[in-house]
């Protein structure tokens, strides 16, 4: 069982629609990362949060600590939205830092 | 603004040619790190290093080599490239635990 699990990893919806992608984590973290993947492959940094609420436009990413689970919505939803969305938690495995990846979410948001 | 810079954006390259995929960062960072992702799948960690003169092994065994002789610069070569090493080759440095920069990628192709 992967450290990081992503649902759902593919999401299709209407242009405007609310869109929610969830992450749960199974160890203790001190952050979360969402990241989003374009077709051409680049990867941006989108959040970087260890508790609570983040915001940067249409999108908001929510963690809760105890419950070890991270969510990524998308309000008002657009194509230009469409990509991977990958949560990734930086942990200490075997002395070294190493960043763990969820398995991506394809989001296709359809005009 | 990209403050870490991959190039060559994109390679297609004949096998048994050897290759050097650069990866640059005017950060500081002391920590640097390569990931491998063929399509439609995870990043794999293949290289990372803590600093000059330091390089490790990461979770994905790769045929691939690094060096790090500057702080800034943490290039990756191929000696012989076969079409088994056609992926895309991700970049990312990290000042502390839970801040990372991600590099736009490599995609390289070896026919």
């Amino acid at each position: 069982k992967n450290e990081v699990e992503q649902s759902p990893q593919n999401l299709t919806a209407q242009e405007g629609e609310f869109i929610t992608i969830n992450c749960s984590y199974s160890v203790g973290i001190s952050a979360l990362h969402w990241l989003q993947q374009h077709p051409g492959g680049g990867i941006v940094s989108l959040f970087m949060l260890s508790s609570g609420k983040k915001k940067h436009g249409r999108l908001i990413a929510t963690i809760n600590i105890q419950e070890k689970h991270s969510s990524l919505h998308i309000t008002a939803s657009h194509p230009r939205d469409s990509a991977v969305y990958i949560c990734a938690a930086p942990l200490i495995i075997q002395g070294a830092q190493k960043l763990v990846f969820g398995q991506g979410t394809r989001l296709t948001i359809n005009p | 603004e990209a403050d870490i810079y991959q190039t060559p954006r994109y390679l297609v390259i004949g096998t048994g040619k050897k290759i050097t995929l650069e990866c640059s960062q005017t950060m500081g960072h002391d920590k640097m790190y390569w990931y491998q992702q063929d399509p439609g799948m995870e990043l794999h960690l293949i290289h990372y290093s803590y600093g000059v003169n330091s390089t490790e092994k990461g979770d994905l065994s790769s045929e691939s080599t690094v060096s790090r002789i500057r702080t800034e610069h943490f290039p990756l070569t191929l000696e012989s490239a076969r079409p088994s090493h056609t992926s895309q080759y991700l970049c990312a440095s990290s000042e502390y635990q839970s801040s990372y920069t991600f590099g736009s990628g490599t995609r390289l192709t070896v026919v």
